[in-house]
């Protein structure tokens, strides 16, 4: 079946410092939706990318979805502390019964 | 602003014991999904529900599970024989179809079974 890797599955950094996390589909993806999920909470949306190549900008949050619609990436300038949390893609397919969530990149941000 | 709801926070059951699961999803959104998440890892999808019916299940949604819309509002989930391995958080999510995409998620249900 249809499978969302995402990488790292950790990252410590120390505040001010970047970060990125990168996920990859097995097969196409129709959208990318990208979530932040904080300690002991509920996934929260960020993003959803559509389009080949799309890229999208949230503060210092840039969103990037590959030309063939099979990886997407997420790159935090300058973390903050509040940046904190676990970060999930979410694959959907060519409807919306189903999404694929990654496995999650759980940052730290050391201030 | 609106959001999605769930009873209980947390429901702790004994092995065997049928459970169900409660949802309030956004008022006009079309689609709903249950998902669970063991401790510290990813989340799982279960099923989605469109147009009073099941639109998709994972390999996980088994003979055990079923969800039912009664009555235009609540989406509830139930679990028939729980297991150990049910122990999870439950999420429950909305989207509006119309309006975007985004999933609304509930702050889930802990279920722990003993």
């Amino acid at each position: 079946g249809q499978q969302v890797m995402q990488i790292p599955q950790y990252q410590h950094v120390q505040e001010g410092e970047d970060f990125t996390t990168y996920c990859n589909s097995s097969t196409t993806l129709s959208n990318i939706q990208w979530y932040k999920q904080r300690p002991g909470g509920h996934p929260v949306f960020l993003i959803q990318l559509v389009k080949s190549g799309e890229v999208k900008k949230q503060k210092r949050l840039t969103f990037q979805f590959g030309e063939a619609k099979k990886n997407s990436s997420l790159h935090i300038t300058a973390t903050q502390t509040t940046d904190v949390g676990t970060y999930f893609c979410a694959g959907a397919g060519y409807n919306f019964n189903k999404f694929y969530f990654g496995s999650g990149t759980k940052l730290n941000v050391k201030p | 602003e609106p959001e999605v709801t769930q009873t209980p926070s947390h429901q702790v059951t004994q092995m065997g014991q049928e459970v169900i699961l409660r949802c309030v999803p956004i008022s006009n959104h079309l689609y709903f999904y249950w998902y669970r998440q063991i401790l510290g890892q990813k989340v799982e999808f279960l099923v989605s529900f469109y147009n009073n019916e099941i639109s998709e299940k994972s390999e996980i949604f088994d003979d055990q599970f079923s969800v039912e819309r009664p009555d235009g509002s609540n989406f509830t989930l139930k679990i028939r024989s729980t297991k150990l391995e049910d122990s999870a958080m439950y999420f429950c999510a909305s989207i509006s179809w119309i309006v975007g995409n985004e999933q609304f998620f509930g702050p889930g249900t802990r279920l722990t079974v003993l």
